[in-house]
This record gives C-alpha cells, structure tokens and sequence, in this order.
C-alpha cells in the first residue's frame, strides 16, 4: 500500500489567489481528517469525514476554508481567497474506522502564501 | 471539549539517559492514547498507544504510563539514541472520531 498520498507537496501562491489541496486515503480506511501544523498553533483539527460525510467542521478557521470528500478514495481541502496567515504545513490522514484507531498521516502539503 | 496539555515543550537529555514528557487530558470520557513521533521535516507517526483499560504498555525502549484517576498519561524513553531526536506529540480520544494533540515536545538527545 502506497500511504496516504497528498498533492502538491509544496504549494506557493499570492494573497487572493484560490489553493485545492488533495488528498487520497488509505483504501479501506473510512476515516479522514485534514490538520494543519504551524510553530504557532501546532497541530490543529481542521475536519474529519466518516464513510465520506463530513462529521465535525467546527476546527475550519472561517468561511474561506471549505472541504469536501466525494467518494471513498479522494478528498480535497480549498482555501478561497487564501492569506499569509493561511501560511502551513497541511496533513491528511487516514484510520480504519475512527479516532480510536491508529491515523495515518500523509507527507503533507507545505503552503506558502506570499 | 477535551483539552490536552504536554509538558515539557523542549527536552534535552544526554545520549543513553531516559526522557519523560507527561500529559494531562479534561474529559473523562477519553479512552485512546496514542503518541507519535515527528522527525523534522516529516510526518507524525504512530510510536505506541494505550487504551483506558491497560495501565502501562511496553514495546522495546519505549513504555508509556496511564493514570486514569489523575487523567494524565507519560512517555518514557529508555537509552536514549541521536535518532530518538524528535517533536513528540500526546494525544487523547473519547471514541468518537476526534483526537485533540497536545503542543508537543522537542527532544533533543545530545550524543
């Protein structure tokens, strides 16, 4: 099994401009769960998905954050208009069934906004 | 919610001594534990976990301890090598899909 795989692996976009992260889970697994990594904050619950619905938002810093998981293999994470503070490292990762399972992480996608 | 601390933020110990990074957890409900290593530059990574059940677990060089009265759980490392140079993240879980991390710690281990 290749992991969880993300794309891209590094991203460098403008104030303004529009930013799709991606995602694809473990076959099998039917959680996921998108974090983001800062210095600051360190590692932060964004959402999680259970068989593809979105369970619990309430980690999305504001309406510019949007997810979404249209089928069992794929997830994306936008940020619409993106912002220097949006500036991290972006990690998916997978589990069998829920957070009481072991969650495994992607490489992660390291955000530059400038 | 569940809130988790992580003590201490930065640990360093000489080559072959042990390491201790403690955590508190807030809701009694949580029931998984697990840790992950992050090397720098990479993924966190699962390195053991306990469930409310167990009171201590144990794989090679790394044990960790959990008191459910006092809701807190440690790490501990024994012998510590160059390689075991990491952030360490506690985590804690209720069962119900979300696992709250604590701030981490940066272990450095001085050869």
């Amino acid at each position: 099994d290749a992991g969880v795989i993300q794309s891209p692996r590094h991203e460098v976009t403008e104030m303004g401009q529009e930013v799709t992260l991606r995602c694809k889970p473990i076959s099998g697994h039917n959680s996921l769960f998108w974090y983001r990594q800062t210095m600051m904050r360190g590692l932060e619950l964004l959402i999680y998905f259970n068989n593809n619905v979105p369970i619990d938002d309430s980690g999305m810093p504001e309406d510019r954050f949007s997810a979404k998981m249209p089928n069992a293999s794929f997830s994306t994470l936008k940020i619409q208009p993106s912002e220097p503070r949006d500036s991290a490292v972006y990690f998916c990762a997978s589990s069998p069934r829920q957070s009481t399972d072991t969650q495994y992480f992607g490489p992660g996608t390291r955000l530059t906004v400038l | 919610g569940e809130n988790v601390e992580q003590h201490p933020s930065t640990l360093s110990v000489q080559e072959g001594d042990s390491a201790v990074i403690k955590c508190t957890y807030s809701d009694s409900a949580s029931n998984y534990f697990p840790w992950y290593k992050q090397e720098l530059g990479k993924r966190p990574q699962l390195i053991i976990d306990i469930r409310s059940n167990v009171g201590e677990k144990k794989d090679q060089r790394i044990a960790v301890t959990l008191n459910k009265t006092a809701k807190h759980f440690s790490l501990h490392i024994t012998e510590t090598q160059p390689e075991d140079s990491a952030v360490y993240f506690c985590a804690a879980s209720e069962g119900g899909f979300k696992t709250i991390f604590g701030a981490g710690t940066r272990l450095f281990v001085k050869a």
